[in-house]
């Protein structure tokens, strides 16, 4: 299964900007990169996902390197809600018959604190 | 929110009986996913399913098995409960192919194993 290495943690402020990075330097062509969130006392919930081009949703923006190793998800302003472990995923989509296709699989994820 | 229902969403169990916990969907998805987590660390998979009568093992499989006879219906067992299996245990659905699409959580089982 393909890896992912994220920052066990970050901080930021209130009302600015986070670039939360993720490296997937093994990501095959048939891996689309997921990020779910996880906030406190709750289960995971959907961010957002792409396979080659950037991507914006009304939570995020995903940011995928040409090179698909790595990929950016930025939140455009922080606010206190966003506090929350992210996970950064590849999820094989597209190799038919395969069992490991839709096998998701998430790591330790970066811990997000916003300050006020 | 996507129809998803974990039952029961608490059980306390004594060592050494069975457990079945149930993940029922409404939204006819293909992939459905039992993990468990534990205080302080992140979820991982115990089984998977990618169609009816289609499983396979995740990171951590050994006490559970899995069954899924029809599209709605996905059903963890622990044969004999140890206390550490003691965890909140999530499933998930999700659709699949060219669109990628997102996983959904349940709101997930405390189980205790006393």
């Amino acid at each position: 299964d393909a890896k992912t290495t994220q920052p066990n943690s970050m901080e930021s402020n209130e009302e600015e900007p986070v670039h939360l990075p993720c490296n997937h330097s093994t990501i095959s062509g048939t891996d689309y990169i997921h990020w779910y969130r996880q906030l406190p006392s709750q289960g995971p919930e959907y961010v957002i996902h792409g396979l080659t081009s950037n991507v914006n949703n009304r939570m995020a923006s995903l940011a995928i390197a040409e090179d698909r190793k790595s990929s950016t998800l930025i939140l455009h302003r922080a606010t206190l809600r966003d506090a929350a472990v992210y996970y950064c995923i590849l999820r094989d989509e597209l190799l038919r018959g395969s069992s490991n296709t839709g096998k998701l699989i998430f790591g330790q994820g970066t811990t997000l604190q916003v300050k006020p | 929110d996507a129809g998803i229902t974990q039952s029961p969403r608490h059980k306390v169990t004594e060592t050494g009986t069975p457990v079945t916990l149930r993940c029922h969907q409404t939204e006819n998805h293909r992939y459905m996913y039992w993990y468990r987590q534990d205080p302080g660390h992140g979820l991982r998979l115990i089984h998977y399913s990618y169609g009816v009568k289609d499983t396979d093992k995740g990171e951590v499989s050994d006490g559970y098995s899995v069954s899924r006879s029809k599209t709605e219906d996905f059903l963890l067992t622990l044969e004999s409960a140890t206390s550490s299996q003691t965890s909140v245990y999530f499933c998930a659905i999700s659709g699949g192919g060219y669109r990628g699409t997102e996983a959904f959580f349940g709101q997930g089982t405390r189980l205790t194993v006393v």
